[in-house]
């Protein structure tokens, strides 16, 4: 098992360009969360997911769209990047209410750049 | 101010030392969690408590619902521990969470040989 995996790792992007992040679960999980990390702050929770062809905002959905089109699959985008999000992204997963815990795993993180 | 609170923000100690973290939180939970980031970056779960005490290996971690706090214990301190260590909680919901965190700053811990 890969567990939860992030691509890419590293990226540099300018103003106004955009991209996708993707993360990719194989334990099965019904949640999937996309998270940013910044200095100072804790983990915040940008969208989530509760199930495939589902999503959700979270505390700072602002400047990105998400979309869970595969249960294994969440994809993280950026129509127009700012220098404001600059950030480590992290994605994590959880098996979901039938579960019994809301242990959540986390991918390895990736590191985004705005220039 | 935020609902989870940890302190201290910055620990050293000396290997072999007895390591204590604490976390605040100011909601009602369901669920607190103790987590572990290494200095590569990587985040992983190390308890989910919604009660007392438990242990593993070195760690301990205990919570006091009543008042709303808990500690990370470290006993017999070594290099390998240095990481950031990362308190959340889970706050009750009027319906599902859908397993949704409130995360602490962080506790940065460095253990000296």
């Amino acid at each position: 098992n890969a567990g939860v995996t992030q691509t890419p790792k590293f990226r540099v992007l300018k103003t106004g360009q955009s991209m996708t992040l993707l993360c990719a679960q194989d334990m099965n999980h019904e949640y999937m969360y996309w998270y940013r990390q910044d200095p100072g702050m804790g983990l915040r929770l940008i969208h989530y997911s509760v199930g495939e062809g589902t999503t959700a905002k979270g505390e700072v959905p602002d400047g990105y769209n998400v979309s869970r089109l595969k249960k294994q699959n969440f994809l993280l985008g950026l129509e127009s990047a700012a220098p404001s999000q600059t950030s480590v992204y992290f994605c994590a997963s959880s098996g979901g209410a039938w579960s019994g815990t809301d242990t959540q795993y986390f991918g390895p993180g990736t590191r985004l750049t705005v220039l | 101010k935020n609902e989870v609170e940890q302190s201290p923000q910055n620990l050293t100690a000396q290997e072999g030392e007895f390591i204590t973290i604490n976390c605040s939180y100011s909601v009602g939970i369901s669920a607190l969690h103790w987590l572990q980031q290494h200095p590569g970056g990587g985040i992983v779960s190390l308890f989910m408590l919604s009660s007392g005490k438990k242990k593993h290996g070195r760690l301990i971690a205990t919570i006091n619902i009543q008042e709303k706090h808990s500690s990370l214990h470290i006993t017999a301190s070594h290099p390998r521990d240095s990481a950031v260590y990362i308190c959340a909680v889970r706050p009750h919901a009027g319906g599902t969470s859908y397993g949704k965190l409130t995360f602490g700053q962080g506790t940065i811990l460095t253990v000296h040989p």
